[in-house]
């Protein structure tokens, strides 16, 4: 059982919806993450939140809204978003003030997103 | 250029047999810390094993090890006695310090490597 919990797995959009993706994380870290995985493209980094405070913004396009509200939960409100932003999106999480060595990044499951 | 660089699209191994996955690295930090995570079909990104640049000893966790060669920029996976249940996607990624040490938030990955486990 992983300790990085994605909801939901599978979403299907129109470009005029808005949904939410849900991340929960069961290990006691301390910062949260969002990941962008999309075809023939290596992993990126989309937003951090070091303590519920938003650390990173990785030129994210305002479409994609995250949300921090304690540092066990992370969200990510999407509205009128393209074809293009459909992707497998990670959550993850970490310990931040464990030094270089112990701030290895759990993934959860990921969401898989398809904008129709 | 890119920091993390996997040669190796797609790989094939025969079960029981050992396999290696390329990853070098592009880094002029002297602190830095190397990761290999496998995504099996499901999507979920596993995480494997950690070097650290300092560490003088390969990481080794069960059947990983990685082969940490610092002067080269690589650092190679080694999985022994493969099982069907290796058949997935593996990346390697990289941490920077910075001169603090303290390390960054952004983990780069490298394309990945598509391994296929033969019966």
């Amino acid at each position: 059982e992983t300790g990085v919990t994605q909801t939901p797995r599978h979403l299907v959009m129109g470009m005029t919806n808005k949904k939410s993706l849900k991340c929960e994380q069961h290990l006691g870290h301390n910062a949260m993450y969002w990941y962008k995985q999309s075809a023939k493209k290596p992993l990126e980094l989309m937003f951090v939140y070091n303590f519920k405070e938003q650390t990173e913004n990785n030129s994210v396009p305002s479409r994609f809204s995250p949300e921090c509200p304690n540092s066990s939960h992370l969200f990510l409100h999407l509205h009128t978003l393209q074809p293009e932003d459909s992707a497998l999106y990670l959550c993850a999480s970490s310990q931040v003030d464990r030094g270089l060595s112990g701030n290895t990044i759990y993934f959860g499951e990921g969401s898989w997103l398809t904008v129709v | 250029a890119q920091k993390i660089t996997q040669t190796q699209p797609g790989m094939f191994v025969q079960e029981k047999e050992a396999v290696t996955l390329d990853c070098t690295y592009d880094t002029s930090d002297q602190s830095y810390g190397l990761f290999w995570y496998k995504q099996p079909s499901s999507g979920e990104m596993i995480f494997l094993i950690y070097q650290g640049s300092y560490d003088e000893q390969n990481a080794t966790e069960g059947r990983y090890s990685l082969n940490f060669q610092k002067a080269r920029k690589s650092a190679n996976l080694v999985i022994s006695a493969s099982q069907l249940g290796d058949s997935a996607m593996y990346f390697c990624a990289m941490r920077e310090g910075g001169n603090s040490g303290a390390g960054s938030y952004q983990l780069t990955f490298g394309k990945g490597t598509k391994l296929s486990v033969i019966p």
